[in-house]
């Protein structure tokens, strides 16, 4: 079965703290993909990276980075230095071979000032 | 980057009302289009895929008669909720991809009210 899992349901976190938002998935799928939507309570989402099951490299993005490793099946997101304007939800999703998104349930993050 | 654009972004109507969400690809074809809801605090639940010149796949559990897509155009998918009740209340997100293996970009939503 498909299936994204974020165990995490709501973090909350000063200004400036680093933080890692957790997503693990399962698909029988040999080539997949995987990415991170932000949703900001506007509603709108934002995409944020997409990435290969066949490129295991880590990527940085200004304070954004994502650690995917297959052995664990995760895809796990780190914002470093977070800002308020970090405050959303933040969604993983693995798309399947119909080109559909199976979506995790969604981490809300909170930064206070 | 890829646009979508979704219209309107919110709708307050009467009981028994039928309403209609556009979603457009603005710089872009899309022969695929999708539907979602999303509840309150929750995630976004697939309602159907929206094709180009032929009838939208339906996820299980959803109305086709009650959510109806036309997908008429490489540019234009519609969304009309039938008869509307107040349990139809909900956030309301298409999406689209330039081609099968680019991310889907988002319309920005419809939060659909039903008084």
């Amino acid at each position: 079965a498909q299936k994204v899992t974020q165990a995490q349901t709501e973090i909350s976190v000063v200004e400036k703290e680093d933080v890692t938002l957790d997503c693990v998935y399962e698909t029988r799928d040999t080539t997949y993909y995987l990415f991170w939507y932000k949703q900001p309570p506007s509603g709108e989402l934002v995409f944020l990276i997409r990435r290969n099951s066949f490129d295991e490299q880590n990527e940085i993005s200004g304070r954004y980075s994502w650690n995917f490793q297959k052995s664990t099946s995760s895809f796990n997101f780190t914002i470093t230095a977070s800002q308020v304007v970090d405050s959303a939800v933040y969604f993983c999703a693995l798309r399947d071979s119909n080109y559909q998104l199976i979506w995790g349930a969604g981490t809300k993050l909170i930064i206070k000032p | 980057g890829a646009v979508v654009s979704q219209h309107p972004s919110r709708v307050i109507c009467k009981s028994g009302t039928s309403v209609k969400i556009e979603c457009r690809s603005l710089d872009f074809q899309a022969t695929t289009m999708f539907w979602y809801r999303q509840f309150p605090k929750q995630s976004l639940m697939l309602m159907a895929t929206s094709n180009e010149g032929s009838k939208a796949t339906y996820e299980q559990g959803v109305e086709k008669d009650k959510f109806l897509i036309n997908h008429a155009s490489l540019t234009l998918s519609t969304l009309t909720v039938t008869s509307a009740h107040p349990e139809d209340s909900s956030f309301y997100i298409c999406s689209a991809a330039p081609s099968g293996d680019q991310p889907q970009h988002f319309g920005d939503g419809t939060r659909l009210s039903i008084l």
